[in-house]
């Protein structure tokens, strides 16, 4: 069983447009996080949320907006998408704030054309 | 900002060499993380190291933290091709997050 699983694996979609990407942890962690990968593989925090509460809301501008119905899944909403959202953005789960062990999804690959 | 910067970018080795990045970090941590992660993949936890800790080991691998320099190695020994990966160091802190570096992207030829 996949612990983080994350989908889609690929979108491809114009500017404008409004994506989601769906995370879900099966390892009974309460904290999980957001994550971009840029082309040159620099990754940056985006969100972290524990026990479903907003934890950390890095500078990220507010069309991108997480929500997180139960410990166990956290998703990502982005609006009116733009050119500079091409990325990979992964999901992490973790036990515990004070920064243990992440345990990550394969990835969202965006494409925004 | 980035916290962790790996040093090389890149790195090329043969089959059987040992590889050697290094780390430095800029704020006081907690523990110090190394990460690997396969061409288009997830990343995946290698070692975690805390803050009054100078050296582990876990298999092929030795890290070492020196937090007056603010810095850390990651060793792996004996590489194999299936080494051929992209290696972060990850540092955390007071804050909660888990602050990553661009990381080294390290190819073994066979």
């Amino acid at each position: 069983d996949t612990a983080v699983s994350q989908t889609p694996k690929y979108l491809v979609t114009q500017m404008g447009n409004d994506k989601s990407i769906k995370c879900e942890q099966n390892l009974g962690h309460d904290t999980m996080y957001w994550y971009k990968q840029d082309s040159k593989k620099f990754l940056k925090i985006m969100f972290s949320y524990n026990n479903k509460e907003l934890i950390i809301n890095e500078t990220v501008p507010n069309r991108f907006s997480p929500k997180s119905p139960d410990k166990a899944h956290l998703n990502l909403h982005i609006n009116s998408l733009e050119l500079g959202d091409s990325a990979v953005y992964f999901c992490a789960s973790s036990q515990g704030l004070l920064t243990g062990e992440l345990f990550f999804g394969e990835g969202s690959r965006l494409t925004v054309l | 900002s980035q916290q962790g910067e790996e040093d090389p970018q890149a790195l090329s080795i043969q089959e059987g060499e040992n590889a050697t990045m290094n780390c430095s970090y800029k704020t006081s941590i907690n523990n110090l993380q190394w990460y690997r992660q396969n061409s288009g993949r997830g990343l995946v936890h290698l070692i975690l190291i805390r803050s009054n800790e100078r050296e582990k080991h876990s298999g092929r691998l030795r890290v070492t933290l020196d937090t007056s320099k603010k810095s850390s190695s990651l060793l792996i020994t004996a590489s194999r091709a299936a080494d051929t990966a992209s290696y972060f160091c990850a540092t955390g802190g007071n804050d909660y997050k888990l602050s990553f570096g661009a990381g080294t992207t390290v190819t073994v030829r066979a």
